[in-house]
């Protein structure tokens, strides 16, 4: 299986300020046959479920506000909160979907204000 | 706007057999458009990906899981199933429902999830 590492596991940001989370899946998630990366992350705050924020590794979801952005490709990634809200408060995870029979998560990054 | 809600016990026996069911609405379960998926988190943990179904009961299960894991589907129900035999305390989650895009493992859409907690 593609085993995905996150990094840092935790991570304390000023309001305002910018936040970023890595991932890194143990090997490439770059289709190259369409040169799409199979990469997604998710926000989840307190009591509730995941929330799909980023496909295809840049690709934002219906609704998420264009302070989240990502950006990478084939073992590395990065999820970016350009200003930090309140409200992004959550742990964020990402997932591949390169292996459709077998999508794994990294653990989990996270995010407070500091 | 679709959405999923998982229902079931919240206690099993260990030993016993976890089953709980996810009920769309606002959309068509046969619709072809989707997989349909089980993922659960142990309190205060990651998520894992437990296996999905299509419309056509094509399955497909974590390597981890598929001997013990048995995922359903009633299109007539709008509703898919999941079972977990010889369950343990490490077996203990929040389990969800949710959908994937066709031929696609993201999700896009989640249940609010259900708490089962297994104990003797």
């Amino acid at each position: 299986d593609i085993v995905m590492t996150q990094s840092p596991d935790s991570l304390a940001v000023s309001l305002g300020e910018r936040a970023t989370v890595n991932c890194k899946s143990s090997q490439s998630v770059l289709y190259s046959s369409n040169n799409k990366n199979y990469l997604a992350w998710y926000q989840q705050k307190p009591g509730q479920p995941p929330k799909l924020l980023i496909y295809w590794a840049s690709t934002r979801a219906s609704g998420v506000p264009d302070r989240f952005s990502g950006s990478g490709s084939g073992t590395d990634f990065t999820l970016t909160i350009s200003s930090l809200q309140a409200e992004d408060v959550a742990v964020y995870y990402c997932q591949q979907y390169y292996s459709t029979d077998d999508p794994t998560f990294g653990q989990g990054t996270k995010l407070e204000i500091k | 706007q679709v959405q999923l809600q998982e229902s079931g016990p919240g206690l099993v026996k260990t030993s016993q057999t976890l089953s709980l069911t996810c009920t769309v609405s606002g959309g068509s379960i046969s619709s072809g458009n989707y997989y349909w998926s089980w993922i659960r988190q142990p309190p205060g943990k990651g998520l894992e990906w437990i296996g999905y179904i299509d419309y056509s009961e094509s399955s497909y299960y974590n390597p981890s899981l598929k001997s013990r894991v048995t995922i359903s589907i009633d299109t007539s129900k709008n509703q898919f199933f999941l079972r977990l035999s010889s369950v343990t305390a490490a077996d203990t989650a929040v389990y969800y429902c949710a959908r994937s895009p066709w031929e696609l493992a993201y999700f896009d859409n989640w249940g609010h999830g259900t708490l089962v907690t297994v104990s003797s």
